[in-house]
């Protein structure tokens, strides 16, 4: 199986702007889930969607926001960029059946830097 | 709300060391427990897991983690690193959303 792929892997912007980040999760896998990871914060939950509904939520403004589709693919957006919005993007994918402890497959990340 | 610590945030060991990670989180009930790793210019990956029964969990590459739950503690333990072992490990906990701790840095001198 082909793993989570993640487009763009990198990405340049300046205050202000708004981007949006791609994941496709492994085939049959049906929970995706966004990590922001960065050298001060680590790795930081942003939100999990399954079957197009978002399942759960970290603590992140509401410019950060996400959707699935009915393949699953899920995209991130993040509007009115900050300069501490430079990070790691992460997606992860699962199964997603929450009585199970599934793994997740996490993706090589898009890296954003914003100016 | 649920927290993760990892006490070191950069190990540096001699190979053939033997290695501990210490890992706690915040508060107990029913949680599920990762250790993470992600090795240089790779994806992050699943090194272990506990969710119930033997709390000595084995992983892949030599590893194994310890749950015990009165110290709310999962340390991770190697008997004897390798150089490939250099990478990055972060523990994680799962109640309702996966909460990651900030890293340890592992360096392994050849």
């Amino acid at each position: 199986k082909a793993g989570v792929t993640q487009t763009p892997r990198y990405l340049i912007k300046t205050r202000g702007q708004q981007v949006t980040l791609s994941c496709s999760p492994i085939s049959g896998h049906r929970s995706v889930s966004w990590y922001q990871q960065t050298p001060g914060q680590g790795l930081q939950f942003l939100f999990e969607y399954f079957s197009e509904t978002q399942r759960n939520k970290g603590n992140f403004p509401g410019r950060f926001s996400g959707r699935q589709f009915s393949n699953s693919r899920s995209e991130m957006n993040v509007s009115t960029l900050e300069l501490g919005d430079s990070a790691l993007y992460l997606c992860a994918s699962s199964d997603g059946q929450a009585l199970v402890v599934e793994t997740q497959y996490f993706g090589p990340g898009t890296r954003l830097l914003v100016l | 709300a649920q927290s993760v610590s990892q006490h070191n945030h950069h190990v540096i060991l001699s190979e053939a060391a033997s290695l501990e990670l210490g890992c706690n989180y915040s508060y107990g009930g029913t949680v599920n427990l990762f250790w993470y790793v992600q090795y240089p210019g790779q994806h992050l990956q699943l090194l272990l897991k506990y969710f119930s029964g033997d709390p000595l969990v084995k992983g892949i590459k030599g590893f194994e983690a310890e749950f015990i739950k009165s110290k709310f503690s999962f340390n991770l333990r190697k008997p004897s690193v390798q150089w490939s072992d250099t990478a990055e490990y972060f523990c994680a906990v799962k109640d309702d959303k996966i909460i990651f701790g900030k890293g340890t840095r592992l360096h392994i001198l050849p």
